[in-house]
């Protein structure tokens, strides 16, 4: 069975310093998806980035990059230069062939000025 | 549709009443999933569907809890006796194909359920 195990239930930066949210897995499939979601107290839910277990480079989109670490299955985000709208809470999850997207708890980040 | 519609929005029910919540995918996709979100928490996975088979219902946490989609296409979420630690936000998602290299997951609104 797939986890996600989220460690940091909050978090604190300032504007525009980077960030680090942390993420490991733990998936019995070779073959398995890597993502990270963005939910605003409006409560959508909103896809920041996605990594496959088969990519070579780190993802990066924007300001996210994923840290895919495969060995030690991490994949941590980092959100560079923070801005205040990054304020909200974060979710890692995976999936496999077959299966649906699992959730971490999440990481409620806070973004101050 | 442009995205994943649920409705209704918002839902209260008393103790014991039975709710049907709704999703309407986008059109084309395969794939269904529907997920119970706790205040503060991550979602938690109930049911999939492919097409009109459920394909996983795993999660579900009683059996209380029943999921269709006859047709493909609309699904619907039934609560039977509603109790209060059915209070959550239900959420819906659908994909293109749901398989390990499809990250095009669209997540609905949700339903807002609050039983009394």
């Amino acid at each position: 069975a797939q986890k996600i195990t989220q460690t940091q239930p909050g978090m604190f930066v300032q504007e525009k310093e980077a960030v680090t949210l942390d993420c490991t897995y733990d998936t019995s499939d070779p073959s398995y998806g890597l993502f990270w979601y963005k939910q605003p107290s409006s409560g959508e839910m909103i896809f920041l980035i996605y990594q496959g277990s088969y990519d070579q480079q780190n993802a990066t989109e924007g300001r996210y990059s994923l840290n895919f670490q495969k060995a030690r299955k991490s994949a941590n985000l980092v959100i560079s230069a923070s801005q205040l709208g990054d304020s909200a809470m974060y979710f890692c999850a995976s999936n496999q062939a077959g299966t649906a997207l699992i959730f971490g708890k999440g990481t409620t980040l806070s973004v101050s000025s | 549709g442009a995205g994943v519609s649920q409705s209704p929005r918002y839902k209260v029910a008393k103790r014991g009443q039975d709710v049907a919540l709704r999703c309407d995918p986008i059109s084309g996709h395969v794939s269904l999933f529907w997920y119970q979100q706790a205040l503060g928490q991550g979602p938690e996975f109930l049911t999939y569907f492919q097409n009109e088979a459920q394909l996983d219902k795993s999660g579900l946490p009683s059996d209380r809890f029943f999921a269709e989609r006859p047709e493909g296409s609309v699904s619907t979420l039934k609560i039977q006796r509603t109790q209060q630690e059915d209070s959550a936000v239900y959420l819906c998602a659908s994909s293109l194909s749901g398989g390990a290299y499809d990250y095009g997951y669209t997540f609905g609104s949700g339903t807002r359920l609050t039983v009394v």
